[in-house]
This record gives structure tokens, C-alpha cells and sequence, in this order.
């Protein structure tokens, strides 16, 4: 069936430092792909998407770059700031009208 | 540039009553879909409504039951309460009933007593 997994469920960085947060999926059939940010008490923040006929895509201060060989999904920001302290969610479309997520990485930012 | 909206913010319930739960989508968009979050967990889809009908079902039951309105704005229904219903309840909204560019609203926090 669809999954979403994320290889790590916590991640500690350096202010400043860059941050990459991996995810895998294993529905091949997914041909859209998004990263979220949840903070605490809020509803999911729509951070950038890449469709399945690139393999990398820039935003501010965020990269995400897909993997179609390994079935591997990664967001990277860069410079992260204390703001950045949340939990991300990569999510896949499976081919359908639904959005499968993972289980999310806690990224903290330490000072 | 309205977002997505959702109410009530809280709610508490007892097992066995009913609740409903609003959205309205973010402005140009048509389509809302449901999502519910357990605490620690990553949102499971309940269902999709496009053209006032559902067009997509998540593993839900059919105490799980939903409606569109011709405002685009929608409600999520949730009949014969169990404790295990107490999450985080998540509209998301999209243009022309598909899953690109989903923009969620801020949650629904429904718990069962």
C-alpha cells in the first residue's frame, strides 16, 4: 500500500547551520509531491511542492529535491533560523485526489 | 487573500453525540478536503468534496459523513462519538478537485469525554 516515511524523527541544528530533512515513499504511481511545517497548535503551513518531472525545486531559503530512482524525497533549508523549530511532513498524492503523509521530523534550533 | 477558515477552534463531546465541524476554503478555491490528525501523527485523509459531491474516501467509517455547500464551503459530521474520534480535525482546500497546492486551516481540536 502507500506509505510516507521519514528516515528520522528528530533533528537538532546549529542556528545558521543548513538543515535537510529526508522522506521516503513507495507508491510509484505518486507524480506530486509537498513539504509542510506544523508548529505546535497550528494547522499545517504549505512550504513548496515538486511535481514528479523535476527532480529539484527552489523556494526561499528551501530546496526540495526528488529522488525517483531511490524513491527518496528531501527538504533543505538553508541558514536555519529559530523560527524554523517545528515539525515537518513530506506528503505524496499517490496518483490520486488524496495527500498521504508521514509520521513528520521534529527539527529544534539550537541557539 | 482569505485562507482557509475552520470552527469551532475547541470542542468537547461525550461518547455517543454527534458533532459537526466547519471550512470554508481559501478564496479561488472549490475544493475541500478532511483530514484528521492524532496527537504525534501525521493527518490521515477522511474524504474529498468537489462539485458538491464526494469524490475520494480515506479509511474512515460511514459515521464519518460530510456535505458541500454551493459557497464551496463545507462540514464534517461525525455521528455516534467514540473516544478514539478525540484529534486534531483538518481542512484542507485545492482548485478543481485535485491534490496540488492543498492549504490547510488552522484545525478543529475535538475531544471525546
Amino acid at each position: 500500500g502507500e506509505s510516507v516515511g521519514l528516515h528520522l524523527p528528530t533533528l537538532s541544528v546549529q542556528e545558521g547551520d543548513n538543515s535537510i530533512i529526508n522522506c521516503a515513499y513507495s507508491n510509484s504511481a505518486s507524480d506530486y509531491f509537498i513539504w509542510y511545517k506544523q508548529e505546535s497548535g497550528k494547522g499545517p503551513q504549505f512550504i513548496i511542492d515538486i511535481r514528479s518531472n523535476m527532480d529539484k525545486r527552489q523556494g526561499q531559503r528551501v530546496t526540495v529535491l526528488l529522488n525517483k530512482t531511490v524513491k527518496h524525497l528531501s527538504l533543505q533549508i538553508a541558514a536555519t533560523q529559530p523560527g524554523d523549530s517545528a515539525v515537518y511532513f513530506c506528503a505524496e498524492n499517490g496518483g490520486a485526489q488524496k495527500l498521504v503523509f508521514g509520521q513528520g521530523t521534529r527539527l529544534t534550533i539550537n541557539p | 487573500d482569505a485562507g482557509v477558515t475552520q470552527s469551532p477552534t475547541h470542542l468537547i463531546k461525550t461518547r455517543g453525540q454527534q458533532v459537526t465541524l466547519r471550512c470554508s476554503p481559501k478564496s479561488g478555491h472549490d475544493t475541500v478536503s478532511w483530514y484528521q490528525q492524532a496527537l504525534g501523527q501525521g493527518p490521515q485523509f477522511i474524504f474529498q468534496y468537489y462539485e458538491e459531491e464526494e469524490r475520494q474516501r480515506g479509511n474512515f467509517p460511514d459515521r464519518f459523513s460530510g456535505h458541500q455547500f454551493p459557497n464551496y464551503s463545507s462540514e464534517l459530521n461525525v455521528n455516534a462519538l467514540l473516544l478514539g474520534d478525540s484529534a486534531l480535525y483538518l481542512c484542507a482546500s485545492s482548485f478543481g478537485g485535485s491534490s496540488y497546492e492543498q492549504y490547510f486551516g488552522p484545525g478543529t481540536r475535538l475531544t471525546v469525554t
